[in-house]
């Protein structure tokens, strides 16, 4: 079936050091691939997306590369803030498909001062 | 202001006490669809609806109903309410079911005890 894979949680950083948060997916087809992000007490807001392979998402600093051969999609910022702090979801949806995003587990990123 | 608006944010109730979760869309979106979030699971769909009078069930169904009268209302009904069903419930939209992104409201969180 389809599947979303995050590496566990929470992840503490330092500020302004580099994040990577693995995700990796399992699809039938072709999917397109997302990364929301949800502060505490909010809904998820959309972060970046890739809709083919080797399509890099960008946004507020965070990069993701759609990678087809490894079928993964890791997120990464150079330096993290404080403000930066939140649960990431990684979610892929398939265009053949009712157009339910399927969702990881999240991974929550603690960024200390 | 672009938006999904749920209501209430918080509820509490007991055992067998029929609610219902309010949902509205302003950006005229076909899509709907409700998910639960619970920790360790990510999100996971309960119901979705492609347009007026057309819903179906997501991967969650169980203990819930909805109903699309109208293209920016979609409601979630919880008949005769269980503790399994204490969780984080979203309500999302998009413009279609290919890759738009989907846009969240700012959950609610429902205590059954």
């Amino acid at each position: 079936g389809n599947s979303v894979t995050q590496m566990e949680g929470p992840v503490t950083l330092s500020e302004e050091a580099f994040l990577t948060i693995n995700c990796t997916y399992t699809a039938t087809g072709y999917p397109s691939l997302f990364w929301y992000v949800q502060y505490p007490g909010e809904g998820l807001q959309l972060l970046l997306k890739a809709t083919k392979a080797d399509d890099k998402g960008s946004n507020k600093g965070f990069e993701a590369t759609y990678r087809k051969e490894t079928t993964s999609f890791h997120l990464e910022k150079g330096s993290v803030q404080v403000s930066d702090s939140a649960v990431y979801f990684c979610a892929l949806t398939l265009s053949s498909n009712t157009g339910k995003l399927i969702f990881g587990q999240g991974t929550t990123l603690q960024v200390k001062p | 202001e672009a938006q999904v608006t749920q209501n209430p944010r918080y509820l509490i109730t007991v055992t067998g006490k029929k609610l219902t979760v309010t949902c509205s869309q302003n950006m005229n979106h076909e899509y709907m669809s409700w998910y639960r979030q619970d920790p360790g699971l990510g999100l996971r769909q309960i119901y979705y609806s492609m347009n007026v009078e057309v819903t179906d069930k997501g991967d969650v169904p169980e203990g819930y109903k909805v109903s699309r009268k109208e293209k920016r209302n979609f409601p979630l009904i919880l008949e005769s309410p269980s503790p399994n069903q204490t969780s984080l419930y979203f309500c999302a939209s998009k413009a279609d079911r290919r890759n738009s992104p989907l846009h969240f409201g700012n959950g609610t969180r429902l205590t059954v005890t």
